[in-house]
């Protein structure tokens, strides 16, 4: 599996757009990247995917260099309701069990007034 | 919407108890999973299964048991609860066809006293 490596926390203020960077050197070539977002008390919530350069959905975008060693989850002026903790996630698109969930720590955005 | 449905969402159980953890999904998904959350370890994998009546080990099956009798729905056993139980568990499902997005209930919040 590869491993990934996020920041603990960052902080933002509403309004800005916030981006989140995740390191996975050992990325294999049937590796996907899949960001997920937890609010407190709830179950992870998918926010978005992708194999390569860019991914755009209404969420959130998603930016993948030509080298895939790392990603950046990019969110648009984020507001008050956006702080949550964010997991990014390596994993073979050729495994149809999903053994590759393996979720971290995660980063714990936290969206100040 | 997909819905992931997690039969309680608080449980105070008893050490020597054996508890029953029910999950639900309406989305015909061939993957379930249960995972439990600690502060400072995130998720990890107690179990999953890619079909009915079949089973997968993930990274902390000890003292668990899992079933699945029918598709949709996915059963996490505590043989004989003991308080190092007590945590968030989280269910999710998800399909052969979308790996990597999973579907995740609220969560239950259980205690063993």
């Amino acid at each position: 599996l590869a491993k990934t490596t996020q920041p603990i926390s960052m902080d933002s203020y509403e309004g800005q757009e916030v981006n989140i960077t995740c390191s996975h050197n050992n990325i294999a070539t049937n590796d996907y990247i899949t960001w997920y977002q937890q609010f407190p008390s709830q179950g992870p919530r998918f926010i978005i995917q992708g194999y390569k350069t860019k991914v755009t959905n209404e969420v959130a975008s998603l930016f993948i260099p030509a080298d895939r060693k790392s990603s950046t989850l990019s969110l648009p002026r984020v507001s008050l309701s956006d702080t949550a903790v964010y997991y990014c996630l390596v994993g073979d698109m050729r495994d149809n069990y999903g053994q590759n969930f393996v979720f971290g720590p995660g980063t714990r955005l936290s969206v100040l007034p | 919407d997909v819905k992931v449905t997690q039969s309680s969402r608080y449980l105070v159980k008893r050490t020597g108890e054996k508890v029953f953890l029910e999950c639900v999904q309406d989305m015909d998904h061939e993957n379930m999973f249960w995972y439990r959350q600690d502060p400072g370890l995130g998720l990890r994998l107690i179990y999953f299964s890619y079909d009915v009546k079949m089973k997968e080990k993930g990274d902390i099956p000890e003292g668990y048991s899992v079933s699945r009798e029918k598709k949709e729905r996915f059963s996490l056993i505590l043989e004989s609860a003991s308080t190092n139980q007590t945590s968030m568990y989280l269910c999710a499902s998800s399909s052969t066809t979308r790996t990597g997005e999973a579907f995740f209930g609220q969560g239950t919040r259980l205690t063993v006293v």
